[in-house]
C-alpha cells in the first residue's frame, strides 16, 4: 500500500501571502494525483486532478505541480474563504490513499 | 447538476452491520465509478471503496476489506455500502462520490451520513 505525507501539518499564514503544502508519496503515482479543500462542517471540494489542472470553477490563485512521489499545491495569495484543510489523494495504484491533511490557519 | 444524497446512517452495536445507499442524480449514472469515502470525527480522509461504472470490479480499503462489500443498480441509479462486523473505529461520515471526468479520482461528493457505532 501507498503511503502518503503531507507537510507541514499546519501551516500559519497571513491573508494575502503565498501558501505552499506538500505531499510525497512512498513510490511513484505518475501524475495520478488530486487535491480537496475542506471546511468544517463540509464535503471535500476538489481543487486539483492530474497534479496540475484545476477543477471547474477553481481560482486560478490554486495550482498544483509534481509528478512520480513529490507534490506541491501552491496558493498565490490567501484568501479569507482559503483557511481549510488540504488532503492530498492518489489514485494511481489500489487501494487509494489520502494524505493526512495541511491545515491552513490564519497567522 | 449532480446530486448524491446519502441515507442509512444511525447507531449501530459493535459486530453489527450496516447498509448504507446513496442516491444519484443529475448525470449518466451508469457511466460513472462510485466511491465510498468515509471521516471518523476530527480526523482525515479514509477511503473505503470504489465500484466501476458497470458494477464488473470493486476495490477496498485495507480499514474495511473482507468486511465490506460494494454495489450498484444502475436502473435505480444507486450504490449501495454494506458493511459487517462493525467495531467503534468504523464511527464516521459515510461520503459517496462521483468519479471524475478525466479519471478515478472522487469529482463530486454527497453530503454524507454519519455511522456511529456504540452499545
Amino acid at each position: 500500500e501507498i503511503v502518503m505525507t503531507q507537510s507541514p501539518a499546519t501551516l500559519s499564514v497571513s491573508p494575502g501571502e503565498r501558501a505552499t503544502l506538500s505531499c510525497r508519496a512512498s513510490q511513484s503515482v505518475s501524475s495520478n494525483l488530486a487535491w480537496y479543500q475542506q471546511k468544517p462542517g463540509q464535503a471535500p471540494r476538489l481543487l486539483i486532478y492530474g497534479a496540475s489542472t484545476r477543477a471547474t470553477g477553481i481560482p486560478a490563485r490554486f495550482s498544483g505541480s509534481g509528478s512520480g512521489t513529490e507534490f506541491t499545491l501552491t496558493i498565490s495569495s490567501l484568501q479569507s474563504e482559503d483557511f481549510a484543510v488540504y488532503y492530498c489523494h492518489q489514485y494511481n495504484n489500489w487501494p487509494f490513499i489520502f494524505g493526512p491533511g495541511t491545515k491552513v490557519d490564519v497567522k | 447538476q449532480v446530486q448524491l444524497v446519502e441515507s442509512g446512517g444511525g447507531v449501530v452495536q459493535p459486530g453489527g452491520s450496516l447498509r448504507l445507499s446513496c442516491a444519484a442524480s443529475g448525470f449518466t449514472f451508469s457511466s460513472s465509478g462510485m466511491h465510498w469515502v468515509r471521516q471518523a470525527p476530527g480526523k482525515g480522509l479514509d477511503w473505503v471503496a470504489f465500484i466501476t461504472y458497470d458494477g464488473s470490479k470493486k476495490y477496498y480499503g485495507d480499514s474495511v476489506k473482507g468486511r465490506a462489500t460494494v454495489s450498484r443498480d444502475n436502473s435505480r441509479r444507486t450504490v449501495v455500502l454494506e458493511m459487517s462486523s462493525l467495531k467503534p473505529e468504523d464511527t464516521a461520515l459515510y461520503y459517496c462520490a462521483k468519479d471524475g471526468l478525466y479519471g478515478d479520482y472522487e469529482g463530486d461528493w454527497g453530503q454524507g451520513t454519519l455511522v456511529t457505532v456504540s452499545s
